[in-house]
């Protein structure tokens, strides 16, 4: 499978937790994205890299969050002391930049469970 | 970005085309319009964009008014496996300064019932 994977698919942790989260990406797409859903909604931004450089983190992202894609490959992201209210969907998804970044290739989730 | 406005849920008979509409009203000369769609559980899938011009691909096909205001994603072929939320996504060309996110309304349900 060539697509963009996330690795757990599911995690169930307690309040107050750390939790970190994997994305491997399209391996030729230099651009990857991070973002949240919760239920009934639409996917939200969160903050995106271009190679190794986080250029963009939206308000969403709390000082408990933070991403790193470390050599411009997979990227991980991290929640410090989590909340139920971080209970969502993360999606990660990957593009070209040089075809504009419209056509963005999502992998399959992380589900978080905050209990 | 411009603002889209898409109905909450539509039904489709199977092997029926699929006809899903937006109205984006305020779009700008230089934005193009984006169609996604998310099956339960799944991450969203890229479907088609244009710019004015209709497009087709194997997908689907995407028709723009000439005022571009509005567009209409067809499905020629429903089948259940189309069964999802659809996003039109309003977004400026080009890969520079901040354009680089997706930005998803609520979007539309399609049912596709047998």
């Amino acid at each position: 499978d060539t697509g963009v994977s996330q690795d757990p698919r599911h995690k169930i942790t307690k309040r107050g937790q750390n939790v970190t989260f994997r994305c491997d990406p399209i391996s030729e797409h230099n651009r990857l994205y991070w973002y949240r859903q919760t239920l009934g909604q639409g996917p939200e931004f969160l903050t995106y890299f271009q190679n190794e450089a986080q250029l963009e983190k939206s308000r969403l992202l709390s000082d408990r969050f933070s991403a790193e894609r470390p050599k411009g490959s997979f990227s991980t992201l991290e929640i410090q002391r989590t909340e139920q209210g971080d209970s969502a969907m993360y999606l990660c998804a990957s593009s070209l930049a040089r075809f504009g970044g419209g056509e963005q290739y999502f992998g399959p989730g992380t589900r978080l469970t905050v209990t | 970005d411009a603002k889209t406005t898409q109905p909450t849920s539509m039904d489709c008979a199977e092997g029926r085309a699929a006809n899903l509409p937006c109205n984006h009203s305020t779009i700008s000369g230089n934005e193009y319009v984006y169609w996604y769609r998310q099956i339960h559980s799944q991450g969203p899938q890229y479907i088609i964009h244009g710019l004015k011009n209709n497009e087709t691909n194997e997908m689907a096909s995407l028709i723009i008014t000439e005022d571009r205001k509005s567009s209409t994603l067809i499905l020629p072929h429903a089948t259940l496996r189309d069964t999802a939320v659809y996003y039109c996504i309003v977004r400026v060309a080009g890969s520079g300064g901040s354009n680089y996110k997706l930005t998803f309304g609520k979007g539309t349900l399609l049912t596709v019932n047998p």
